[in-house]
């Protein structure tokens, strides 16, 4: 069973627009939700992450937005841009222990 | 140089076969990893150590098993590769980053075809 769930698989936005992407876990002793972001050829690599005791986390044009009570939570890319083109993963950890991943969101911004 | 490396960076090998991928890392970190990408599967947990003599399965560990040489140092092989191996594997390691926020640090991944 899949730990986090994450949509869409791919998601195809034009230059300047936003990019939205969702997850949604399970297991309410998660306590730490980062976002790790993947170009071709390389590892993921992190781009932003969230605690539970925060609604919101925003670093430049991409914002974590979170609801702890839906145990859901979203990547939102604002203006974006061609470079922004890689896949993106969310994922969920208890302690920094293990990290479960989800499947993966492969973003293409038109330019 | 890079943080974490892995060795081969592609191979390619026949089924019963069995290989071995190597992941290096110079973060001084305790704690590595192992996972396998599929496409549409995002990362799936093979093996991880949070030291030298600590060693768990993940949530796909049958047909493969890890070696933690060092703390620098976590091999994983697959002791008889079948075709459904064949996916493009990662190491990691975990710690504080510069930025100070805890995170995984992603070597450059092996791709592994088994024929």
């Amino acid at each position: 069973q899949q730990q986090v769930k994450q949509s869409p698989q791919s998601l195809i936005v034009q230059k300047g627009g936003i990019s939205i992407i969702n997850c949604a876990y399970e297991n309410t002793a998660f306590d730490y939700f980062p976002w790790y972001q993947q170009f071709p050829g390389k590892g993921p690599a992190l781009l932003i992450a969230i605690r539970p005791d925060v609604s919101e986390k925003k670093e430049g044009r991409f914002t974590i937005s979170f609801n702890k009570s839906a145990k859901q939570f979203s990547l939102h890319i604002m203006d974006s841009q061609p470079g922004d083109s890689a896949t993106y993963f969310c994922a969920a950890s208890m302690h920094f222990n293990k990290f479960y991943f989800g499947s993966g969101t492969k973003l293409n911004v038109k330019p | 140089d890079a943080d974490v490396t892995q060795t081969p960076r592609n191979r390619i090998t026949k089924t019963g076969k069995r290989i071995m991928l190597e992941c290096s890392q110079t973060k001084g970190h305790d704690r590595m990893y192992w996972y396998r990408q599929d496409p549409g599967l995002g990362l799936r947990l093979i093996y991880y150590s949070f030291d030298v003599k600590d060693i768990n399965k993940g949530e796909i560990s049958d047909g493969y098993s890890v070696s933690r040489q060092a703390q620098a140092k976590f091999s994983l092989s697959l002791e008889s590769a079948i075709p459904n191996q064949t996916a493009l594997y990662f190491c990691a390691t975990s710690g504080p980053g510069t930025s100070g926020r805890y995170e995984q640090f992603f070597g450059p991944g092996t791709r592994l075809t088994v024929l």
